[in-house]
């Protein structure tokens, strides 16, 4: 199956700090989602980005899908940012989701 | 107003029960999916519904049975309940096949 690779696998930031994740896969995709998993274990939303870039308030994410990775940028953090980044790709074939192992962020005051 | 909703949230219970969780999604979508997030945290497809059709069924134990009364609803049974099937477990829904998934708040089960 397809393989999903998000680094740093744990970051942890100063509030006001800006950072970059990163998912590999590795091959064609159909679609690709971020998500954000808060402590309360809520998977919330982020963007879905087969290609492209988007951007939403403090986020914004790329995908070069022909390079076959994407990119979530978090500006200037807040505590609220704290939690798990997950990258999900989704081929084609059986229409589910493969999730990447995320990134654990966790942003200091 | 909530888009896709499951019961219980927690769930507790002995090796051996028979257990159901139940997904609901008022957004009108066709397909339905249930994840299971392991201890690692881990993220893992086992079922998906396309209009009340099975079309995902990943290398799960047969003591899981999902069950599609109507498009808004997939709901999941888990027979002679196991330590191994503590998890989050997940439900999602989206329009199509190849398109954005929301997830739903999760159920957390916990095997004594």
């Amino acid at each position: 199956g397809i393989q999903v690779e998000q680094s740093p696998p744990d970051l942890i930031l100063q509030e006001g700090a800006n950072s970059t994740l990163r998912c590999n896969f590795s091959d064609s995709v159909n679609n690709l989602q971020w998500f954000h998993q808060n402590p309360w274990g809520q998977l919330i939303n982020l963007f879905y980005i087969p290609s492209g870039t988007k951007q939403n308030g403090r986020l914004s994410a790329t995908t070069v899908a022909t390079e076959r990775y994407s990119l979530l940028y978090i500006s200037s953090s807040q505590t609220t940012d704290s939690g798990v980044y997950f990258c999900a790709v989704e081929r084609g074939s059986g229409y589910a989701l493969n999730f990447g192992k995320g990134t654990s962020l966790l942003v200091t005051p | 107003d909530t888009a896709v909703s499951q019961t219980p949230k927690y769930l507790v219970t002995q090796m051996g029960n028979d257990k159901s969780i139940k997904c609901e999604q008022n957004l009108g979508h066709d397909t339905m999916y249930w994840y299971k997030q392991d201890s690692k945290k881990f993220l893992k497809i086992m079922f998906s519904y396309n209009n009340k059709e099975l079309i995902i069924n990943e290398t799960v134990p047969n003591r899981f049975s999902p069950k599609s009364p109507d498009k808004a609803h997939l709901n999941l049974h888990i027979n002679s309940l196991e330590l191994g099937d503590s998890a989050v477990y997940f439900c999602a829904s989206s329009q199509g096949l190849v398109v954005e998934q929301f997830f739903g708040p999760g159920t957390r089960l916990t095997v004594l």
